[in-house]
């Protein structure tokens, strides 16, 4: 069964710490590695997407390291600022052939002042 | 360009009774999709579009039906509510090749009693 499992479930980082979360997977022919953030009350959105022949992807503090060998993956903030704070989702994508994203569970984030 | 939009917001509903859910998107993407999503959970897959004229069922799609009405609608109809049903419902579209990049709506909160 396609499964990702991300952890922690919940974190807490100090303002200006450095937040990470990670996922693991076992299926080795995804071929992208989304994550999403999610405020309350909104719906996920898009924050940055890796593909597994790329070992780190950066977007301004947002961070994805990718392990191919250890069928891992990692989302690092930078310098976490309290608007951080939210909900993220791991995810990867199976490929041209399926239309269905396996999720991870998700990781509450909160950023303290 | 509003995106992807869904109505209602909120919705409360007796047992047995029924109700549709609408969603639009106006990026004329091809793909359009409903997720279910509960505390501790995740996101969980109840039917997708591929395309116009197509329907599949996702990972939990018992209780549930679904209409593409045409490129840019996408209901999501509950002929029987049940208490498990209570969740948040998002809708979310993509282009079919950047299919991990998905963009989602604000959700409807349903709660069934």
């Amino acid at each position: 069964q396609q499964q990702v499992k991300q952890s922690p479930q919940s974190l807490i980082v100090q303002k200006g710490g450095i937040s990470i979360i990670n996922c693991a997977y076992e299926n080795t022919a995804f071929d992208y590695f989304p994550w999403y953030q999610q405020f309350p009350g909104k719906g996920p959105a898009l924050l940055i997407a890796i593909r597994p022949d790329v070992s780190e992807k950066k977007e301004g503090r947002f961070t994805i390291s990718f392990n191919k060998s250890a069928k891992q993956f990692s989302l690092h903030i930078m310098d976490s600022q309290p608007g951080d704070s939210a909900t993220y989702f791991c995810a990867a994508s199976p490929g041209l052939s399926n239309y269905q994203l396996i999720w991870g569970a998700g990781t509450k984030l909160i950023i303290k002042p | 360009n509003a995106g992807v939009t869904q109505t209602p917001k909120f919705q409360v509903l007796k047992t047995g009774q029924s109700m549709t859910l609408q969603c639009a998107q106006d990026m004329n993407h091809n793909s359009m999709y409903w997720y279910r999503q509960d505390p501790g959970m995740g996101l969980r897959l109840i039917y997708y579009s591929a395309s116009e004229g197509t329907t599949d069922k996702g990972e939990v799609p018992n209780g549930y039906n679904v209409s593409r009405l045409n490129k840019r609608e996408f209901s999501l109809r509950l002929e029987s509510a049940a208490p498990s049903q209570t969740s948040v419902y998002f809708c979310a579209s993509s282009e079919g090749i950047a299919r991990y990049e998905q963009y989602f709506g604000p959700g409807t909160r349903l709660t069934v009693t």
